[in-house]
């Protein structure tokens, strides 16, 4: 166990909807990353927050936001969805702001149907 | 644009050491290279990190040649248990334009 804590674990919804992934870091540590893994693009680095404030974007689209709040938990929220944005969505945490080593949680599972 | 590559599998045999490269040609000064594993329907888990030469813990060895180019990470005397896809990461540990940028993943079978 990480320590790190993703809900849900699956996720259905329709094309266009709009849903909100969350993640609870590890006690103590104040950065919060989110991935997208899919078959055919591997893990992709979606954001970084650092202690509520945003540290570093990747490939994140602009349908897709987050946020990290004072009690450090993390949501990813993705609009308007599309069948491609179906896959694994992990959050990890670290405990500094530069950090490579990072612990995942268990992922939230989107289908988008 | 910096970019990670890894095969995109390995067979291997209980008890064999095991050694996987990532070639990462663009990688910046400031850019740390970084390992990790995955077990099916798991998040990724810490290996092992490295700059420069060799670093060394308790699960595996990662060489790092003089031009930073390439690393190998090394797994001693493999176990069924080894297998997993191991991603080679590479990244900036501070800075104003982070990046972290993932291999597609090595897909590692230890057979008995």
């Amino acid at each position: 166990d990480s320590g790190v804590t993703q809900t849900p674990k699956h996720l259905i919804t329709a094309t266009g909807q709009r849903v909100t992934l969350r993640c609870s870091p590890r006690s103590g540590d104040l950065s919060v990353y989110w991935y997208q893994q899919s078959l055919d693009q591997g893990l992709q680095f979606l954001i970084q927050y650092y202690n509520g404030e945003e540290r570093a974007k990747g490939n994140i689209l602009e349908r897709f936001s987050a946020q990290q709040f004072p009690d450090l938990h993390s949501e990813l929220n993705l609009s308007s969805l599309e069948l491609g944005d179906s896959a694994l969505y992990f959050c990890a945490s670290s405990a500094g702001q530069g950090n490579t080593e990072a612990f995942f949680g268990q992922g939230t599972r989107l289908t988008v149907v | 644009l910096a970019k990670t590559t890894q095969p995109i599998s390995m067979d291997s045999y209980e008890g064999q050491e095991v050694n996987i490269t990532c070639s990462h040609n663009n990688i910046a000064t400031n850019d740390y290279i970084t390992w990790y594993q995955q077990f099916p329907s798991q998040g990724p888990r810490f290996i092992i990190q490295g700059y420069k030469t060799k670093v060394t813990n308790e699960v595996a060895s990662l060489f790092i040649p003089a031009d930073r180019k390439s690393s190998t990470l090394s797994l001693p005397r493999v176990s069924l248990s080894d297998t997993a896809v191991y991603y080679c990461l590479v990244g900036t540990q501070g800075g104003n334009n982070r990046k972290l940028i993932w291999g597609l993943g090595t897909s590692l079978a230890v057979n008995p």
